[in-house]
């Protein structure tokens, strides 16, 4: 079946580095695809989203860019912050509003 | 708390035991999901249901039931068939989008299940 592959597993950068996540999908008619954030203990917080329409978003310090051609689309976070340590999830649809969800990255910001 | 409501935040079952966890939202959304949360694992659909008295199994409804007789609740049963209950329990919503068309999930802040 159709899924979503997302790397890396675990990301550690120092803080004001930047740090990039990657998920690749197989549906070409995907539209939609939105970011989690969970912090440990909490529950997953939509923070960014695009559609198909836009090749890159941008809010604040996190953008997400696709590439339909390649199938592929990526969360960066810049001048990373201690505070943006957790586990970050990627997703894309599957149909009737239902996602395929990637396994997750664990990004640690070292002070 | 974001206007999706779960409980209890820790639950112990038995062996044998059915155990139900709650769900209720207030955002007036349509459709309401359950998702289980493996370590390692990406988040796993159990069931989904977009209108009142109707829900659908989603990838691993063996083992769990569900029941949607208001728009606000959708509790979820672990019966004593789910032989590998022990994960944490995510409950979603989210508003019905027109076909094509899909928006992102409000979820719950979840329920850990440990099987004693």
């Amino acid at each position: 079946g159709e899924n979503v592959e997302q790397h890396p597993s675990t990301l550690s950068v120092q803080e004001g580095d930047s740090a990039v996540i990657k998920c690749t999908y197989s549906d070409s008619a995907s539209n939609y695809f939105p970011w989690y954030k969970q912090e440990l203990g909490k529950r997953p917080q939509l923070i960014i989203d695009i559609r198909s329409n836009v090749g890159e978003k941008k809010d604040q310090r996190i953008a997400v860019t696709l590439n339909k051609t390649a199938k592929h689309f990526s969360l960066h976070i810049t001048e990373t912050q201690p505070e943006d340590s957790a586990v970050y999830f990627c997703a894309a649809p599957r149909g009737g509003n239902q996602f395929y969800f990637g396994t997750g990255t664990s990004l640690t910001v070292i002070p | 708390d974001g206007g999706i409501t779960q409980s209890p935040k820790y639950l112990f079952r038995k062996e044998g035991q059915n155990v139900t966890l709650s769900c209720e939202q207030n955002l007036n959304h349509d459709a309401m999901y359950w998702y289980r949360q493996d370590p390692g694992q990406g988040l796993r659909l159990i069931y989904y249901s977009q209108i009142v008295n109707d829900f659908q199994k989603g990838d691993i409804a063996e083992g769990y039931s569900v029941s949607r007789e208001k728009k606000e609740s959708f509790p979820l049963t672990v019966t004593s068939a789910q032989k590998n209950p022990t994960a944490f329990y995510l409950c979603a919503s989210s508003i019905v989008p027109g076909q094509g068309f899909d928006y992102g999930y409000t979820f719950g802040s979840g329920t850990r299940l440990t099987v004693v």
